[in-house]
């Protein structure tokens, strides 16, 4: 039963260098999200995809890259980790959604701090 | 443009005392979806309930329960009879459907159940 996976949990990345955090979930979900939490604050969607092959961007998609080469992983990509970057990292899955009303499963985060 | 306001930063209630969490939005689309989400201590999301725009009656589980107006643009969260276990930070969410498929969140209200 594990739904959605995240690794890893913590990371501390010294800036400038890159990273990819991984998401993978076993619903057979084809909508996955990427969010981003900073203290004290609600999410804000990164990145997003509808399927295989399909990624489009979010509401702050600078700094990130994703990709999506099959229906279960959605890794994200930081290419040069920046200070502003310190956030914890959450992905979410939903079953397809064409009425926008499928709650969204998500993993436990990744806490991760640029210094 | 979409937004959503949980006013409420912290509340905190002695244990088996009723509260009410808050939530106001804004979309301009006639279709849209509300969430609740908690967030425990342990820091993953869990999804609470969906209601959708043109479904106003409100609802019931176990000690909690919703109160959606479209009138005042609310969607108010109940729990009664609070425990320690509901301490947590709960999120309003919002989700039109047109648009990308993406939650706008509240930044929360932090809720401490103390015994």
């Amino acid at each position: 039963n594990a739904g959605v996976t995240q690794t890893p949990k913590f990371r501390i990345l010294k800036i400038g260098q890159s990273m990819t955090l991984q998401c993978t979930q076993d619903m057979n979900h084809n909508y996955m999200y990427w969010y981003r939490q900073d203290p004290g604050m609600g999410l804000k969607l990164i990145y997003y995809s509808v399927g295989a092959g399909i990624t489009d961007k979010g509401e702050v998609p600078n700094g990130y890259n994703v990709s999506r080469s099959t229906t279960e992983d959605f890794p994200l990509r930081l290419e040069l980790a920046a200070p502003s970057q310190t956030s914890v990292y959450f992905c979410a899955s939903s079953r397809r959604d064409p009425n926008s009303n499928q709650p969204q499963h998500f993993g436990d985060g990744t806490r991760l701090s640029i210094l | 443009a979409q937004k959503v306001t949980q006013a409420q930063t912290e509340i905190s209630v002695v244990e088996k005392e009723d509260v009410t969490l808050d939530c106001v939005y804004e979309t301009r689309d006639t279709t849209y979806y509300l969430f609740w989400y908690k967030q425990p201590p342990s820091g993953e999301l869990v999804f609470l309930i969906r209601r959708n725009s043109f479904d106003e009656q409100n609802e019931i589980s176990g000690r909690y329960s919703w109160n959606f107006q479209k009138s005042t643009s609310s969607f108010n969260f109940t729990i009664t009879a609070s425990q320690v276990v509901d301490s947590a930070v709960y999120f309003c969410a919002l989700r039109n459907q047109t648009g990308a498929n993406n939650l706008f969140f509240g930044t929360g209200t932090r809720l401490t159940v103390i015994p």
